[in-house]
């Protein structure tokens, strides 16, 4: 059975500073995904990953998939308030499949002043 | 353009009560899925509609649960004699589903209260 894990699961961090959120998958998979959710909001999303060695960035995140290590890692530079989210990453249940989305159980950011 | 959209947005409902939750997807989208999501936790694939083609249903915890889906357009997902322990927010996504266009789209939700 495909497992999801994320870590940490709570980050606080100041603003300014750098921290990566990593994510393990158990099965093989072509593809990673990763969300946002704000507090009582939906998710958002914010990468899709699609082969070995995929990076992709967007302001302060930065997201990149390493296959063969069956890990995906979410980089913050100089992380902001407005950073403060829950992220999750998701990988599909197959090879190839693209329904059935299994996610991670997320990581709560809180970026302080 | 329009997103997905979902209603109502919270349902409060008394135990015992079947409560119908609705999902409208993105125009043209292919696929809807359903989601839950209990408080603190992550998402659990509850069932995925693609095309005609019969429903994947094997996310569903129990036979109270159930979902339709019209063509490609509206679904509903059903819970009958709720329980406590369905209150979660119930999030629909939809996508496209063409070679190289995965992504869900996700609604705003449906909190759903069981008292």
């Amino acid at each position: 059975e495909l497992k999801v894990e994320q870590n940490p699961l709570f980050l606080s961090m100041q603003e300014g500073k750098n921290y990566t959120i990593y994510c393990n998958y158990s099965t093989t998979s072509d593809r990673l995904y990763w969300y946002r959710q704000d507090p009582g909001k939906s998710l958002e999303s914010l990468f899709v990953l699609l082969s070995n060695g995929a990076v992709k960035q967007e302001g302060r995140l930065m997201a990149s998939l390493d296959t063969k290590a069956r890990l995906s890692t979410l980089h913050i530079t100089a992380a902001v308030h407005d950073l403060s989210a829950t992220y999750f990453c998701a990988v599909p249940r197959a090879p190839g499949a693209t329904n059935k989305l299994i996610f991670g159980t997320g990581t709560l950011l809180a970026v302080q002043p | 353009g329009a997103g997905v959209s979902q209603s109502p947005s919270n349902k409060v409902t008394e135990k015992g009560k079947d409560v119908e939750l609705r999902c409208d997807p993105i125009s043209g989208h292919t696929a809807l899925y359903w989601y839950r999501q209990r408080l603190g936790q992550g998402l659990e694939f509850l069932i995925y509609f693609q095309g005609n083609s019969a429903p994947d249903k094997s996310g569903l915890p129990s036979d109270r649960f159930s979902a339709e889906r019209t063509g490609e357009s509206v679904s509903t997902l059903t819970i009958q004699r709720t329980q406590q322990e369905d209150s979660a927010v119930y999030l629909c996504a939809s996508s496209l589903e063409l070679a190289g266009k995965y992504e869900q789209y996700f609604g705003p939700g449906t909190r759903l209260t069981v008292t």
